[in-house]
């Protein structure tokens, strides 16, 4: 079945730190989402990547989405305790629109 | 996310009992989904909506029933038959379907545990 791997499934930083993760997906997707669960929390829409090589900013967070709509990174410059949390990458295969697939998510802590 | 309501948000259930979890939102979104998460698997979709009187499975529906007689309303059941129900749910809604590019507004998520 369609499937959306992600890794690490835990990262432990030293505040300051960079931080990757990183989700491949078996399919071709149409679009990808990230989205943040802070502990005991729910999920929180981060940022959507619709274009083949896209590149986008959010302060100190850079999202990709791959060449081929198949896999994507988030990246953190210079962590902060607020970074905290579980990322999850999730994809909409290409021609299903209906179905969002959650990678496993990477949870990120922060030592301060 | 302001606009979905879970409830209750914690919950305790005893062996053979159905118990239902409440979904409600009011922010016109056409489809409502319905997630379980378990530590370190991330969430799996349980059941979806896309509109009124109409829902799909999802990849875990075995043990679980879902209706939607209203937009706003989305309600969970776990039935004895789920045989491992103890799970952090949560209920998302998206808008409008037929336009891949929205995101997923979450509820705060119903904690059911086993007695």
């Amino acid at each position: 079945g369609q499937q959306v791997m992600q890794i690490p499934q835990y990262q432990h930083v030293q505040e300051g730190e960079d931080f990757t993760t990183y989700c491949n997906s078996s399919t071709t997707l149409s679009n990808i989402q990230w989205y943040k669960q802070r502990p005991g929390g729910h999920p929180v829409f981060l940022i959507q990547l619709v274009k083949s090589g896209e590149v986008k900013k959010q302060k100190r967070l850079t999202f990709q989405f791959g060449e081929a709509k198949k896999n994507s990174s988030l990246h953190i410059t210079a962590t902060q305790t607020t970074d905290v949390g579980t990322y999850f990458c999730a994809g909409h295969p290409s021609g299903n629109t209906g179905k969002l697939i959650f990678g496993q998510g990477t949870t990120l802590q922060v030592k301060p | 996310d302001g606009g979905i309501t879970q409830s209750p948000k914690y919950l305790f259930r005893k062996e053979g009992q159905n118990v239902t979890l409440s979904c409600e939102q009011n922010l016109n979104h056409d489809a409502m989904y319905w997630y379980r998460q378990d530590p370190g698997q991330g969430l799996r979709l349980i059941y979806y909506s896309q509109i009124v009187n109409d829902f799909q499975k999802g990849d875990i529906a075995e043990g679980y029933s879902v209706s939607r007689e209203k937009k706003e309303s989305f309600p969970l059941t776990v039935t004895s038959a789920q045989k491992n129900p103890t799970a952090f749910y949560l209920c998302a809604s998206r808008s409008p379907t037929g336009t891949s590019n929205q995101p997923q507004h979450f509820g705060d998520g119903t904690r059911l545990s086993i007695l």
